[in-house]
């Protein structure tokens, strides 16, 4: 069974710029959530979906979205990007309520 | 505001050796414990889980234990093996919302 999939796996943008990261779960798996890692804080909570709609939202600023597809996939926005964006952003899925997170190895993204 | 606390981003070990990786919680709310392990340029991967009904779990060489009246748990290595040196996540929830991690602990296991 292929396991979660993230891409792309790095990018670099300028400040400004948008990005837009992709994330295909483990197929059957109906939720996907989204964490930012950066050094010092650990993994935050951005978000996550389940059957296309948002069930649960991080303390992020709104410049943070996200979509879910009605194949699970799911799109991580960041609008306006500022240098302190710059992090690992983990996809992770699992079929549904209390069941097993599984992490994606992470879009790195280095904003200059 | 940090609700799940690992005090020491880093630990050495001696291979053969007990490594005690440390966690503190602040939310009474949480009743489901989780460790990951993460290797440089992959995902964290679940690594061991304990319900609030529970002290301990027990899972080869890796034990949790649970210490709800301090909120506090830990993860014991025993022996520790050189390819156990990863980032530790400590993570915890309540019912099916999502998970709240720590800041990591860097394990190096020294051979």
């Amino acid at each position: 069974k292929a396991g979660v999939t993230q891409t792309p796996r790095y990018l670099i943008k300028t400040r400004g710029q948008q990005v837009t990261l992709s994330c295909s779960p483990i197929s059957g798996h109906r939720s996907v959530s989204w964490y930012q890692q950066t050094p010092g804080q650990g993994l935050q909570f951005l978000f996550e979906y389940f059957s296309e709609t948002q069930r649960n939202k991080g303390n992020f600023p709104g410049r943070f979205s996200g979509r879910q597809f009605s194949n699970s996939r799911s799109e991580m926005n960041v609008s306006t990007l500022e240098l302190g964006d710059s992090a690992l952003y983990l996809c992770a899925s699992k079929w549904v309520g209390t069941g097993e997170l599984f992490f994606g190895e992470g879009s790195r993204l280095t904003v200059l | 505001d940090q609700q799940v606390k690992q005090n020491s981003p880093s630990l050495s070990v001696q291979e053969g050796r007990i490594s005690i990786l440390n966690c503190d919680y602040t939310n009474s709310m949480f009743d489901y414990f989780l460790w990951y392990k993460k290797y440089p340029a992959e995902g964290p991967t679940f690594l061991i889980s304990i319900s609030s009904i529970k002290d301990k779990n027990e899972d080869g060489r890796f034990t949790v234990f649970l210490n709800k009246s301090a909120k506090h748990l830990s993860l014991h290595i025993v022996p520790s093996q050189p390819g156990d040196s990863a980032v530790y996540f400590c993570a915890a929830r309540f019912g099916a919302n999502n998970l709240f991690f720590g800041t990591g602990t860097r394990l190096t296991v020294i051979p």
